[in-house]
């Protein structure tokens, strides 16, 4: 099993340019979630999905979108990145369960110029 | 709303010492805790979590971690440290009694520095 798989590893993007970012899981979870690292700030919940066909916005949203193409897919997209939305981002999965741990992918550093 | 902190940006220690990573939280009801680890480079780690039951939970890589109610902590320690411990830890907590979507909220993480 590979777990949580995320692409690209790195990115660097201009002012205005828009990328997505890819996500997949093969644990049959139902759960997904992106979230963003900043240095002093820990981990914060972009969006998430609490199954197949739905998606909720978390405590940082704006600036962006994200689709659940299927049970395995969560991708994040940056319609038209800001130096903002400079950071580590992570995509997790889980089970339905509340008591349920996540489990993270190994992250892609985004740089906006 | 749930949170939690972590009150040590940095603890060092010498290897073959104790160690403990302190985390307090706070919820409305009772709580699920969770601590993860993330070495240099990587996503998170999974390393133990208390839901219900024995306040001592144990986990991996000889982690364990202590819930205490009336303190509202979530202590992480280890009996022994090795050098290869020198990581970021978090500690996350999710409130199940709260209405709406129950999201696990993080501290902002401590490093861990272990010497030889």
């Amino acid at each position: 099993n590979a777990g949580v798989t995320q692409t690209p590893k790195f990115q660097v993007l201009k002012t205005g340019q828009s990328m997505t970012l890819q996500c997949a899981q093969d644990m049959n979870h139902n759960s997904m979630y992106w979230y963003r690292q900043d240095p002093g700030m820990g981990l914060r919940l972009i969006y998430y999905s609490a199954s197949e066909g739905t998606t909720d916005k978390g405590e940082v949203p704006n600036g962006y979108n994200v689709s659940r193409l299927n049970k395995r897919e969560f991708s994040l997209r940056l319609e038209s990145a800001a130096p903002s939305q400079t950071s580590v981002y992570f995509c997790a999965s889980s089970g339905t369960s509340l008591a349920n741990e996540q489990f993270f992918g190994p992250g892609t550093r985004l740089t906006v110029l | 709303a749930q949170s939690v902190a972590q009150p040590e940006d940095q603890v060092n220690v010498a290897e073959g010492n104790p160690l403990t990573v302190k985390c307090t939280y706070s919820v409305s009801g009772n709580p699920y805790l969770f601590w993860y680890v993330q070495y240099p480079n990587r996503g998170l780690q999974f390393l133990l979590k208390y839901i219900t039951g024995d306040n001592l939970v144990k986990g991996s890589y000889g982690f364990e971690a202590e819930f205490n109610k009336s303190q509202t902590s979530f202590h992480l320690k280890k009996p022994s440290a090795l050098v290869s411990d020198s990581a970021l830890y978090f500690c996350a907590v999710r409130d199940p009694y709260n209405t709406g979507f129950q999201k696990l909220v993080f501290g902002t993480g401590t490093r861990l520095l272990v010497s030889p």
